[in-house]
């Protein structure tokens, strides 16, 4: 059984590019959800999707975009890139809410983004 | 607003000692609780759970009891190993209160772990 997998696993971009990361779930999972980690940090919500809609979001700035697909994989994007981008980008699955109760996230590897 | 709080470290062990990591909590709903594991260059692992109070969450000899009354989650084990030498977080999730569901967490707490 398939975990979450993500891609690239590192990127460097320079300050005002764009950048697209990818997801999938683990196998059965339709919610994803994406998280920032600075270094030495915990990670930080960016936003979730269910059914292919923005369904939750974090304090984070509209450069940050996202998608997700009718098999359930997601992409997280992220324009005008700034240096204090340059983060640990998770991307966790689960089943979604189950009465009221928001179901365990499994988390994908990561794709360590730097910005110069 | 949810928040996690939990020990800093680093925390410095020789094998076979006992592991305290202390977490504590504030929620305005009645949050699941969680503790995460993230080894050098991965991604996070879920390590334990607890959804109600008085839980007992439990995986690969970590222990951790939800305590509504201490808000609290601390993170335990008997006799640590080197290969538990890692980043441990705490984490909680409230879909009644502020955190909507996702997962709020602390800010890590570096575990090293001598032979």
């Amino acid at each position: 059984d398939a975990g979450v997998t993500q891609s690239p696993t590192h990127l460097i971009k320079t300050r005002g590019q764009q950048v697209t990361l990818r997801c999938s779930p683990k196998s059965g999972h339709d919610t994803v959800s994406w998280y920032q980690q600075a270094l030495g940090q915990g990670p930080q919500f960016i936003f979730q999707y269910y059914e292919e809609e923005e369904r939750q979001r974090g304090n984070f700035p509209d450069r940050f975009s996202g998608h997700q697909f009718p098999n359930y994989s997601s992409e997280l994007n992220v324009n005008a890139l700034l240096l204090g981008d340059s983060a640990l980008y998770l991307c966790a699955s689960s089943l979604g809410v189950s009465g009221g109760r928001q179901e365990t996230q499994y988390f994908g590897p990561g794709t360590r983004l730097l910005v110069l | 607003g949810d928040s996690v709080t939990q020990m800093e470290g680093p925390v410095t062990l020789s094998e076979e000692a006992f592991l305290t990591i202390n977490c504590t909590y504030t929620a305005t709903g009645y949050p699941s609780l969680f503790w995460y594991v993230q080894y050098p260059g991965e991604g996070l692992q879920l390590l334990l759970k607890a959804t109600k109070a008085d839980d007992k969450g439990s995986n690969k000899g970590f222990e951790a009891t939800y305590r509504k009354e201490t808000t609290s989650f601390h993170l335990e084990k008997g006799s640590v190993q080197v290969s538990d030498s890692a980043v441990y977080f705490c984490a909680l999730s409230d879909p009644e209160g502020g955190s909507q569901g996702n997962l709020i967490f602390g800010k890590g707490t570096k575990l090293s772990v001598k032979p």
